[in-house]
């Protein structure tokens, strides 16, 4: 069965703080890794990853994936309040397989 | 805004009713998908269209659950006699052909009492 894992559930940091992320998996016919943001709505996306040791970045937030030990990592630096959001993982083999994701609170 | 809409954004209902939604997708994107949110959890995956045809359907998919498409355009989800546990957020997603990126709506939130 298709397994994806996120830690922390929940993590509470101060603003100037760097967070890691991280997301493992287990699926069948892996095609690509996705990473998501949600606030008290729809998730937004972040980044899609497909090929191992690509870092993709965007501004303060980055990710990288390593599809031989099956995981991917989101690096998030100097975080501020605004940040403060469930962070998703999620694998297609053909839709998204999500994982439960990880409760970030940014403290002023 | 040409992004992916739902309707309608809340629904309260009693059990036993029926209830209909409806996504409408960006337009030109020809994979649409829906998908079920409750509190704590990330969204699970319920059915998938390409174009008009649906190709997966998950096992959380009771028989009390279907979706169209009839148009490859919209898409409607009906839950018939709706139970307490039926009771979450209901999204929808799509996406451009060959892409893997999935733009999700705001969501219609169902509460069954």
């Amino acid at each position: 069965e298709d397994k994806v894992v996120q830690s922390p559930l929940s993590l509470v940091v101060h603003e100037g703080d760097t967070v890691t992320l991280n997301c493992s998996y287990e699926v069948t016919n892996f095609r690509s890794l996705l990473w998501y943001k949600q606030e008290k709505k729809a998730p937004t996306f972040l980044f899609m990853l497909t090929s191992s040791g690509i870092e993709k970045k965007s501004g303060r937030l980055s990710s990288i994936l390593d599809k031989k030990e099956l995981f991917s990592i989101l690096n998030i630096t100097a975080t501020q309040t605004g940040d403060s959001a469930v962070y998703l993982c999620a694998v297609v083999p053909y839709a998204l397989n999500f994982g439960k994701g990880t409760s970030l609170l940014v403290t002023p | 805004d040409t992004g992916v809409s739902q309707d309608p954004r809340h629904k309260i209902t009693k059990r036993g009713q029926n209830v209909t939604f409806r996504c409408d997708p960006i337009s030109e994107h020809n994979r649409l998908y829906w998908y079920r949110q409750t509190l704590g959890q990330g969204p699970e995956f319920l059915t998938y269209f390409q174009n008009e045809a649906q190709l997966e359907k998950s096992r959380l998919l009771s028989d009390r659950f279907s979706a169209e498409r009839p148009k490859g355009s919209f898409s409607t989800l009906e839950i018939q006699r709706t139970e307490q546990g039926d009771s979450a957020m209901y999204l929808c997603a799509s996406s451009p052909r060959q892409a893997h990126t999935q733009y999700f709506g705001p969501g219609t939130r169902l509460t069954v009492l």
